[in-house]
Order: structure tokens, then sequence, then C-alpha cells
């Protein structure tokens, strides 16, 4: 069975500050590693995915994401922050036949002026 | 013009009630989802639909009924309902199944009294 951890429920940053959002996961064959991105009352929109290739992802918005199998992860980061950057970001994995996605319990970025 | 829609966007009911969720999709996908978030934001895929046919029913009581009238509909229909029900409800699609990005709605908010 695949499983995400998001060890951080809220991350608190200033604006123009670096940010990263950690996702570690937990699966027993190739996975595709998905971050989502939830702003307030609306529904999730991709931020970025990797499938296979190269580690370092980018995504929308100034993110960027890298894949790491050695540690099992999958980190979040954008260089500097924006107020409208504040969200709820979901990691979330899925089997290779993406039958299903199979999401962490999110991190919330909170940023402040 | 909104690629994945919901009805209602919020729902207030009273328990033992029979509500209705509707989802409809312009985008032309074959594939359908719908998903649960609890009230600590915990994301859960509760059907999937391909093609109109039931592919994933990940162990949701039989209150709850999915329907696919067409491929460009998923409906989710909750009988007696309870108050752990209260949640809110995304839809999704996906162009195909096998595909690794799912589109999402903007939920809709179930509250049961």
């Amino acid at each position: 069975a695949q499983s995400v951890t998001q060890l951080d429920s809220q991350v608190p940053v200033f604006e123009e500050a670096p940010v990263e959002l950690r996702c570690n996961y937990s699966s027993s064959v190739s996975v595709y590693l998905f971050w989502y991105v939830q702003y307030p009352n609306q529904g999730l929109q991709l931020l970025l995915k990797y499938l296979s290739g190269s580690t370092l992802v980018k995504g929308i918005n100034g993110f960027e994401a890298e894949f790491n199998k050695s540690q099992t992860s999958f980190h979040l980061r954008k260089p500097s922050v924006h107020i409208s950057d504040t969200a709820e970001y979901f990691c979330a994995v899925s089997d290779q036949g993406f039958q299903k996605l199979v999401f962490g319990t999110g991190t919330r970025l909170l940023v402040s002026p | 013009d909104t690629a994945v829609s919901q009805t209602p966007k919020y729902l207030v009911t009273q328990m033992g009630n029979d509500k209705s969720i509707k989802c409809e999709q312009n985008l032309g996908h074959d594939t359908m989802y719908w998903y649960k978030q609890d009230s600590k934001k915990f994301l859960k895929i509760m059907f999937s639909y391909n093609n109109k046919e039931l592919i994933i029913n990940e162990t949701v009581p039989n209150r709850f009924s999915p329907k696919s009238p067409d491929k460009a509909h998923l409906n989710l229909h909750i009988n007696s309902l309870e108050l752990g029900d209260s949640a809110v409800y995304f839809c999704a699609s996906s162009p195909r199944q096998g595909t690794d990005t799912q589109y999402f709605g903007p939920g809709t908010r179930l509250t049961v009294l």
C-alpha cells in the first residue's frame, strides 16, 4: 500500500522568504508524485508532478520539487513566497496505473507581510 | 467556463435525510472521481468511474451511491445522513483511466445537523 506523510501541518513564513514543504512517501513499487494546492474555499489545482526523467520538477507559480528516491521524499520549494501563496498544499502519490491518488494530510502555508 | 462543476456549493441538512450532490465536467474526460475531505483537511478517494462504469469503491458505506448517467456526470446520493458525513466532497475528472492529472471541482460543503 502507498502512503504519504506531510510532517508539517502548518508553515508560517514572511513574504519574500524561501519556503520548503516536506513530503515523504512509502511505496513498494514505482511511484508518481504530485503536489496540489487548495486556495481558500476552492478545489485542488495541480502545481507539479513527477512521472519520470529529471528529478527536479518545475511547476506553476514559481514552485519546484525534487524527487529523491533514496530518501523517499518529494519536497516542495519556492525561493520567494508571496502573500497570494497562502493556501493548503497537498502531496499525493499514485501507482503506475493512476487508478487513484493517495493524499497526505496537507500543509497550510501562511505567508505574512 | 467551469471545467468541473458541482452543485450545490453548500448543503445543510438534518440527520436521517437523503441528499444528492451533482457533478458535471465539460472536458470530455472519461474518468470521474469523488473524494471526501474531512474537518482535518484529510482527502480520501471514495469512488471512481470510467465511462459510466464503477472502477473504485473504497470501502464506502452503502448509504453512499454514486450514479453516472453519462460520462460527463457523476452524482453522489447519500441516504440516511449521519453527523460523520459532514465534510467537503470533491468531484474530479481525468482524460481517461490511467492518466495522471486529475482536475478538481470547487467542492460541496455538506453539514449534517
